[in-house]
């Protein structure tokens, strides 16, 4: 079975700052990955995502992820965050895109303060 | 159209009503998928359908109902629902190359 472990739960950070969140997931076969973002009372975005190739992905809102196979990681990060970066970010594990389980991690607060 | 559209976006109902949700997308995508989502949570799968048919059931009590009339639509209907079934409602639907999700329906039982 897969499982994803978001390591932090709450991220408080300063405007401008770097920023660096966390995932490692489980799986004994290969998996997609993807990092949601979801703003209060809303759905989930997608911020990127890694199905295969490369190993950095780039994706919205200057927001960049690497897979690590070896660390089983897929840690989201971003030079500099806004106040609007404010919102609670998932990572989420799948097996396969059409039909299978999309598995999310516990989530993280991400807070930016001024 | 890479949208996910789901109505209504807020529904308030009784413990004895009976109410459904909807959920459209126009993406040609095959897999479609019920969430619920409680505050301050992760979303929990509750169905899957591919090609139409019903292929995942994460054990969801019978007063949640899934239906598919189609590729393009999805409904989930409710019927006796308990206090604790409030919460935030997804819809998402899936190709081979990633997930999409609707905004969702914010249901209150009452």
């Amino acid at each position: 079975a897969q499982s994803v472990t978001q390591l932090d739960s709450q991220v408080p950070v300063f405007e401008e700052a770097p920023v660096e969140l966390r995932c490692n997931y489980s799986s004994s076969v290969s998996v997609y990955l993807f990092w949601y973002v979801q703003y209060p009372n809303q759905g989930l975005q997608l911020l990127l995502k890694y199905l295969s190739g490369s190993t950095l992905v780039k994706g919205i809102n200057g927001f960049e992820a690497e897979f690590n196979k070896s660390q089983t990681s897929f840690h989201l990060r971003k030079p500099s965050v806004h106040i609007s970066d404010t919102a609670e970010y998932f990572c989420a594990v799948s097996l396969y895109n059409q039909g299978g389980k999309l598995i999310f991690g516990q989530g993280t607060e991400l807070s930016v303060k001024p | 159209d890479t949208e996910v559209t789901q109505t209504p976006k807020h529904l308030v109902m009784g413990m004895t009503n009976k109410k459904s949700l909807k959920c459209e997308q126009h993406m040609g995508h095959r897999a479609m998928y019920w969430y619920k989502q409680k505050a301050k949570k992760p979303p929990e799968l509750m169905f899957v359908y591919s090609y139409e048919k019903l292929s995942i059931n994460e054990s969801v009590p019978s007063r949640f109902s899934p239906e598919c009339p189609n590729s393009s639509l999805l409904n989930l209907h409710l019927h006796a629902l308990q206090p604790e079934d409030s919460a935030l409602y997804l819809c998402a639907s899936s190709d081979n190359y990633g997930y999409t999700f609707g905004s969702g329906t914010r249901l209150t039982v009452v």
